[in-house]
């Protein structure tokens, strides 16, 4: 079964950090871009982040620029998001989903999406 | 950045309806569009991508039209499993989501 989960979400102080992880099983990791996606409560879809197949290319939304750090390690089958300097607008719940487009490609459709992760930054 | 922008914001319909939601972009997208479907609590699943296509699994009462700015989302036959919120998702130049649209029941 194609799967993906997510892991590492919590309650956080603002100005804190935290790492996201995600498992992929059921499909050949390394043939597929992977994306972040995050959903604050009660608001719609934001595409967060993506990296292509081998991790050469990389795309943030203006939002994390500079904050968060996309990750993939396909020896473990892998997906990571370093999230530095948190804020209270960066609490939601975080989707990994798999990139539905060519090898480079670290932006496209998503066929393939975990359940969700939630991070609160709160004080 | 591209700004994706859905209408209706809310939908009420009825079992049997014929649902159209519209996407527009701020900017050209060609048929780089895609058009996903969640439920409460549950994670978005895929319908349509490159505008028309249909996702495989998807029933064939979803289709998708468009290009360039102004895309539809149209349910020919409205089914219980179908209330639920719609985004639309542009992959032109990075990616955006639309704000979503509501179809709830009437």
């Amino acid at each position: 079964e194609v799967q993906l989960v997510e892991s590492g979400g919590r309650v956080v102080r603002p100005g804190g950090s935290l790492r996201l992880s995600c498992a992929a099983s059921g499909f050949t990791f390394d043939d597929y871009g992977m994306s972040w996606v995050r959903q604050a409560p009660g608001k719609g879809l934001e595409w967060v982040s993506g990296i292509n197949w081998i991790g050469g290319s990389t795309g943030y939304a203006d939002s994390v620029k500079g904050r968060f750090t996309v990750s993939r390690d396909n020896a473990k089958n892998s997906l990571y998001l370093q999230m530095n300097s948190l804020r209270a607008d960066d609490t939601a719940v975080y989707y990994c989903a798999r990139v539905n487009g060519p090898l480079e490609a670290y932006y496209y459709s998503m066929d393939v999406w975990g359940k969700g992760t939630t991070v609160t930054v709160s004080s | 950045d591209i700004q994706m922008t859905q209408s209706p914001s809310t939908l009420s319909a009825s079992v049997g309806d014929r649902v159209t939601i519209t996407c527009r972009a701020s900017q050209s997208i060609s048929s780089w569009l895609a058009w996903y479907q969640q439920r409460p609590g549950k994670a978005p699943k895929l319908l349509i991508y490159d505008a028309s296509s249909l996702e495989s699994g998807v029933p064939s009462r979803f289709s998708g039209s468009g290009s360039g700015t102004e895309f539809t989302l149209t349910i020919s036959s409205l089914q219980p499993d179908d209330f639920a919120t719609y985004y639309c998702q542009q992959y032109n130049i990075y990616s955006t989501f639309g704000g979503g649209t509501k179809v709830e029941i009437k």
